[in-house]
């Protein structure tokens, strides 16, 4: 299994806090992505990462800040937390992105978010 | 593709039969097709993958088909196992963008 750890696992929070997921990498991918899953919609692209320091937005990156000040660490931030935002949140990393796309991702395990 | 509804499709296929994955793909300008399977509680895993310009794919006990013309992707099954049992996605690629569009998944149920 590819190393990659996401924390907290479960988090339940009140809307308008903010909240911070940690997805961290052994893999030394340069590649690090952020999910959402939700019913009846697959997974979703909230932002991305190509490098340290480098990020970009995803499909539904709206009410999502992200950071990544290392190569293992991809941080994902919930400014105010709302209650749409309740999903559950994965964290992918790839090695290479060329003309067919990612290649394989691998998925962290998830963290489950519940807004109140 | 997207999918409108809450509920997964469902599919039921006894412990040994041939399982079959349908899945309607959205734009034609896709050039990157990829399966993936999601056990509870699990991220999703890799199974494979076709480009564009194939139209069948083997893995071990897995094949994917491709058919262009009706924009239909599939995922067959060889034996079902009971350790088959999951939600599978497929995802396309839209030529230009390297960012995967990820259907809303089928769960497969395999019967003893």
């Amino acid at each position: 299994d590819a190393g990659i750890t996401q924390s907290p696992r479960h988090k339940v929070t009140e809307t308008g806090t903010p909240v911070t997921l940690r997805c961290h990498q052994t893999e030394n991918h340069r590649y690090m992505y952020w999910y959402r899953q939700d019913p009846g919609h697959g997974l979703r692209l909230i932002h991305y990462s190509y490098g340290v320091k480098d990020t970009d937005k995803g499909e539904v990156s709206d009410g999502y800040s992200v950071s990544r000040s290392k190569t293992e660490d991809f941080l994902l931030t919930l400014e105010s937390a709302t209650s749409s935002q309740t999903s559950v949140y994965f964290c992918a990393i790839s090695e290479t992105v060329n003309t067919w796309g990612t290649g394989e991702l691998f998925f962290g395990e998830g963290s489950r978010l519940t807004v109140l | 593709g997207e999918s409108v509804g809450l509920h997964l499709p469902t599919l039921s296929v006894q412990e040994g039969d041939n399982s079959i994955i349908n899945c309607a793909y959205s734009n034609s300008a896709s050039d990157y097709f990829i399966w993936y399977k999601q056990e509870s509680g699990k991220g999703p895993q890799f199974i494979i993958d076709i480009r564009s310009n194939m139209d069948k794919r083997q893995g071990q006990r897995v094949t994917v088909l491709l058919n262009k013309t009706v924009k239909h992707l599939s995922l067959q099954i060889a034996a079902t196992q009971p350790g088959d049992s999951a939600v599978y996605f497929c995802a396309e690629k839209i030529l230009g963008n390297y960012q995967l569009i990820w259907g809303a998944g089928t769960k497969l149920i395999i019967k003893p």
